[in-house]
């Protein structure tokens, strides 16, 4: 089945720091990958849309200048959370779907923790 | 914008003993998802619907699709213990600027006691 890999799983460090996560689709090219975020005990958040080759599209509330997306390649979507603050701090998942909209396949998630 | 009520919350259960959770929207669907999470992992899919009315299986996991497009549930049959884990329905239409993108529930808590 499809496989996502999602890198770092963790990272810690101080505030002001910028922090880049990896999305990799591993056995099919995405042309679309989505970024979420999730508080303690409650669903998954849409962030924002990452299309291959064009501009991420975010959701209302979400600032694109603070969380950067880049998606350079059919199995590569990035997303940099630029002077993270504690605020910042939760679970980011991402997710993949290949060309022929199968279901979305999700990373295994990054816990970000700003300190 | 759609919104999805997923019940119950939690569920309290012995092993062995049947499950079930569902889910309605403000809106229609025209696919709808069915995930489990467990702690600090990304949701797994357990079963994908593509139309109204249809029934699917995976092992022992039943979902259906609402005639409505509106609703979804799972069931789960003689539950064991690594079940446990927070289950959540999820609902997309491909239409317009929304192709592709999926509205979950809030998540159903599922314990269950050996």
């Amino acid at each position: 089945g499809a496989v996502v890999s999602q890198h770092p799983s963790r990272v810690i460090c101080k505030s002001g720091t910028s922090v880049k996560i990896e999305c990799r689709s591993l056995d099919f090219q995405a042309t679309t990958m989505f970024w979420y975020r999730q508080f303690p005990k409650q669903s998954l958040m849409l962030m924002a849309t990452s299309n291959e080759g064009s501009k991420a599209t975010y959701e209302q509330g979400v600032e694109k200048d603070k969380f950067l997306i880049n998606h350079a390649s059919l199995t590569l979507s990035t997303l940099t959370v630029t002077s993270a603050h504690p605020e910042d701090s939760s679970f980011y998942i991402c997710s993949a779907r290949d060309p022929q909209n199968q279901p979305q396949h999700f990373g295994d998630g990054t816990r970000l923790s700003i300190l | 914008g759609q919104q999805l009520n997923q019940s119950p919350q939690s569920m309290f259960i012995q092993e062995g003993e049947d499950v079930s959770m569902n889910c309605t929207s403000s809106s229609i669907f025209n696919t709808w998802l069915w995930y489990k999470q467990d702690p600090g992992e990304g949701p797994v899919l357990l079963i994908a619907l593509y139309k109204a009315g249809e029934l699917t299986s995976n092992g022992r996991l039943t979902a259906q699709f609402g005639i409505t497009r509106k609703d979804s549930f799972l069931n789960i049959s003689a539950s064991i213990p690594s079940d446990v884990g927070i289950y959540f329905c999820a609902g997309s239409y491909a239409g317009g600027t929304s192709y592709g993108k999926l509205t979950f529930g809030q998540g159903t808590i599922l314990t269950v006691h050996p």
